[in-house]
């Protein structure tokens, strides 16, 4: 079954401890992404990658970090989180085929910092 | 800054009417565009999609609408049942791969 994992699925910390969410999908996209939801700003995108080792900041990525070492992992990094990192985030696995974009999203991390 | 917005918040609709939701975005350069359903509690789920040089794409009970000209986008499901009452999301893709979405419309069917 095609799909995207995230883990942890609920995270409560508190200010400036470390921490990592991680994205793993099994499509072999090549474009993974991650995303924050909050209410009234729907989502907007953090960071995005096309490729291994090939990471784009997105619309807000102030606070955050990413890697990819290998094509199927995404992980977010927050090194020194704070109350306004508290979201919803999604990570999102996109095929390219053609100019056309099928991002599948995984079921997301509600993440409270406090 | 720019931003893809959406006209209105929230929609109802009787079971088996049709449902149009409307979405303006602001950059003219968008080359796509995408729209979603998030039911509560789960991730967006890709409903439909358009590439620029197009100006309608159907899909099953659904189908998109672009209007470069005034920078429109419209979804229209068909027959609308009580399982499409969902959070609607268009989104664009602007020059280097990166996604803008909108704020969401919250779609009500009524039995």
């Amino acid at each position: 079954e095609a799909q995207v994992t995230q883990n942890p699925r609920y995270l409560i910390t508190v200010t400036g401890k470390k921490l990592t969410v991680t994205c793993s999908q099994n499509m072999n996209h090549e474009y993974m992404s991650w995303y924050r939801q909050d209410p009234g700003l729907g989502l907007r995108q953090i960071y995005y990658s096309m490729n291994v080792e090939v990471t784009d900041k997105g619309d807000v990525p102030e606070g955050y970090k990413v890697s990819r070492k290998e094509k199927r992992n995404f992980p977010l990094i927050l090194e020194s989180p704070s109350p306004n990192q508290t979201s919803l985030y999604f990570c999102a696995s996109t095929s390219v085929h053609r100019g056309f974009y099928e991002q599948y999203f995984g079921p997301g991390t509600r993440l409270t910092v406090t | 800054g720019e931003s893809v917005g959406l006209h209105l918040p929230t929609l109802s609709v009787q079971e088996g009417d049709n449902s149009i939701i409307n979405c303006a975005y602001s950059n003219s350069a968008s080359d796509y565009f995408i729209w979603y359903k998030q039911e509560s509690g789960k991730g967006p789920q890709f409903i439909i999609d358009i590439r620029s040089n197009m100006d309608k794409r159907q899909g099953q009970r659904v189908t998109v609408l672009l209007n470069k000209t005034v920078k429109h986008l419209s979804l229209q499901i068909a027959a609308t049942q009580p399982g499409d009452s969902a959070v609607y999301f268009c989104a664009e893709k602007r020059p280097g791969n990166q996604f803008y979405f909108g704020t969401g419309t919250s779609l009500t069917v009524i039995p």
